[in-house]
């Protein structure tokens, strides 16, 4: 167990449709990642915010938006979602962003969400 | 640009053999961590190294170990004597410093099946 919770744990929708997910990072860790996997792309880097900043952005569609909360839990918001949209949705955290510290961001990950679009 | 390649899609050995399973990086920056992760077939991810651009000291961790060269832009993974629990998909991936964040690229990932 890695710490890092994800909720729902599947989700099943339609065209067309908008759904949340959810990340609650480990105690103390203040760096929150999402991540999309699917059978065509791989693992892809969405989106990174540290302490509720935007802090690293990589192949995250503008249909697709994210923020991190004072309690440091994210959400990833999905809209106009497609049949392509399908994936497993990874959320990790580390305790830094990365900045001056180069002796962490080991980033752990949560068991991820699994989403269907129909 | 980042690139991260694992050539060895998928690799297939009978237990208690000894595999490597290959990563090469593309990188313009001087600071950057490399990583590998396991996923089984439960899909969770799990970490197993992390490797910072300066420290090309070989690390050992029970039946794993790793091989970091910079000259060969490498870091290869090695299980001994492998076991059936070994079966997973292995992820090979680096992190660049970017813009106030890390910005990490996965390889394609090498899955591993061990047979009894």
């Amino acid at each position: 167990d890695s710490g890092v919770t994800q909720t729902p744990k599947h989700l099943i929708t339609a065209t067309g449709q908008r759904v949340t997910l959810r990340c609650s990072p480990r105690s103390g860790d203040l760096s929150v990642y999402w991540y999309q996997q699917s059978l065509d792309q791989g693992l892809q880097f969405l989106i990174q915010y540290y302490n509720g900043e935007e802090r690293a952005k990589g192949n995250i569609l503008e249909r697709f938006s994210a923020q991190q909360f004072p309690d440091l839990h994210s959400e990833l918001n999905l809209s106009s979602l497609e049949l392509g949209d399908s994936a497993l949705y990874f959320c990790a955290s580390s305790s830094t962003s990365g900045g001056a510290s180069y002796l962490s961001n080991t980033q752990y990950f949560g068991p991820g969400t699994r989403l269907t679009v129909l | 640009a980042q690139k991260v390649t694992q050539a060895q899609t998928e690799i297939s050995v009978v237990e208690k053999e000894d595999v490597t399973l290959d990563c090469v990086y593309e990188t313009r920056d001087t600071t950057y961590y490399l990583f590998w992760y396991k996923q089984p077939p439960s899909g969770e991810l799990v970490f197993l190294i992390r490797r910072n651009s300066f420290d090309e000291q070989n690390e050992i961790s029970g039946r794993y170990s790793w091989n970091f060269q910079k000259s060969t832009s490498s870091f290869n993974f090695t299980i001994t004597a492998s076991q059936v629990v070994d079966s997973a998909v292995y992820f090979c991936a680096l992190s660049e410093f970017s813009t106030g964040g890390f910005k990490t690229i996965f390889g394609a990932g090498t899955r591993l099946f061990v047979k009894a």
